[in-house]
This record gives structure tokens, C-alpha cells and sequence, in this order.
């Protein structure tokens, strides 16, 4: 069955940490990857994305992906967290006319 | 530019009635996909649309159906309302015809069901 993990659901951090969330996923046949944001009070917005190529991808504010196959995983990564990065993650995974989204990431971050 | 707009915002119905949601792409965009989002899960593919065909569709019962007009807008229908719908929807747009794409969302029409 196709799904996608999330495996941390809350995380805070303080300011200036580093961040990682984890990704897994399960679709069979070529799949497409991304990491969505939702910033409180808006709407779902593109953060990164990977078609192929290149498995670290870098996105917006700062953000890096690393696509590794073996793992099947799809990890969001960003050196150092700003107060403004407290948002909800959601990592999906997309192949022919169908996206799966994972439960999502809620990420405090304490100034 | 306009982005994404879903009318109405909100919306209370009672269980067996039926609800008509409505939602605007981005301008140039062709394809719209519909997502439910129930509290504490991601969104979940509900139908998408390009240039008005059917295009692929998520494990929802056929009490859902959808349909894209020639100004690209679209409409989801959810027929004999249950408990369980209650839920916020999304509706996403998109260039086209590659799939998939980054979708642009809206804001949601957030659905109660008493």
C-alpha cells in the first residue's frame, strides 16, 4: 500500500538548533517528493521538491532535503531554526495523478 | 495574482443532506485537485482534474464527486452527508498537464456535520 510517515509529531526546539524530520515512504514505481509548510494562519505552501537528479535538494528559507532511495526516505534538514520556522511540515510523495500526504510535523520553535 | 479561492469558508449542514463546495484556480492553471483534511491528519487526495476530465481518484466512497468547468473552476459534491465528513477541504491547483506537480493551495472550506 502506498503511504508516507511522519515520524516525529511535535518537535520544539530553541532558536539557532538544528532540525531534522523524518520522512518515509512507500509507492511503488517512480515516485516524486516534496515538503510542504503551513505557517500559522496559512495556507499550505510548496517548500522543496525532488523529481530526480540530484538526491539534496534545497528549498525555500533555508530548508535541505536528502532523497535516499535505500532508505526510502525523503529528510528535512535545516542548520539553524528561526522562531518564524514554527509551522506544521507535511512531507508527500506523488507518482501518477495522486499524492499522498504524511500526518504532518508540528515544529515549535522558542526564542 | 489571485491565488486559489474556495467558497464557502464555512459551512454546517445536517447528516444526509448533500454540499456543494466551490473552488477557483490560480489563473492559467488547468488541473485542481480536491484534498480532506480531518484535525491531526494530513490531507487526504480526494479526485483531480485536468481540462475538465477526471484524471485520477483517492479512496473515497462515490457519495463524492467533483467536476471541472471550462473556466477551469471546479465543484465538489458530497452526497447523504455523514458524521465523518466533517472535515476541512482543500482545493489545489496546478499548471498541468505534467503531473505530479506543485500545487497551489487555498484556504479551505471547513465542513461540520451534526
Amino acid at each position: 500500500a502506498q503511504s508516507v510517515s511522519q515520524h516525529n509529531h511535535h518537535v520544539i526546539l530553541s532558536e539557532a538548533a538544528s532540525l531534522e524530520l523524518g520522512c518515509n515512504y512507500s509507492y511503488g514505481g517512480t515516485v516524486n517528493l516534496f515538503w510542504y509548510v503551513q505557517y500559522p494562519g496559512q495556507h499550505l505552501q510548496l517548500l522543496l521538491k525532488y523529481f530526480s537528479g540530484d538526491p539534496l535538494v534545497k528549498g525555500i528559507k533555508g530548508f535541505e532535503a536528502e532523497f535516499i532511495k535505500s532508505k526510502f526516505s525523503f529528510n528535512l534538514r535545516k542548520p539553524s531554526v528561526q522562531w518564524s520556522d514554527t509551522a506544521e511540515y507535511f512531507c508527500a510523495a506523488a507518482g501518477t495523478y495522486k499524492y499522498i500526504f504524511g500526518t504532518g510535523t508540528r515544529l515549535k520553535v522558542l526564542a | 495574482d489571485a491565488g486559489v479561492t474556495q467558497s464557502p469558508t464555512h459551512l454546517i449542514k445536517t447528516r444526509g443532506q448533500h454540499v456543494t463546495l466551490r473552488c477557483s484556480p490560480i489563473s492559467g492553471h488547468k488541473s485542481v485537485s480536491w484534498y480532506q483534511q480531518v484535525l491531526g491528519q494530513g490531507p487526504q487526495f480526494i479526485f483531480q482534474y485536468y481540462e475538465k476530465e477526471e484524471r485520477g481518484r483517492g479512496n473515497f466512497p462515490d457519495r463524492f464527486s467533483a467536476r471541472q468547468f471550462p473556466n477551469y473552476s471546479s465543484e465538489l459534491n458530497v452526497n447523504a452527508l455523514l458524521l465523518g465528513d466533517s472535515a476541512l477541504y482543500l482545493c489545489a491547483s496546478s499548471l498541468g498537464p505534467l503531473y505530479p506537480d506543485e500545487q497551489y493551495f487555498g484556504p479551505g472550506t471547513r465542513l461540520t456535520v451534526t
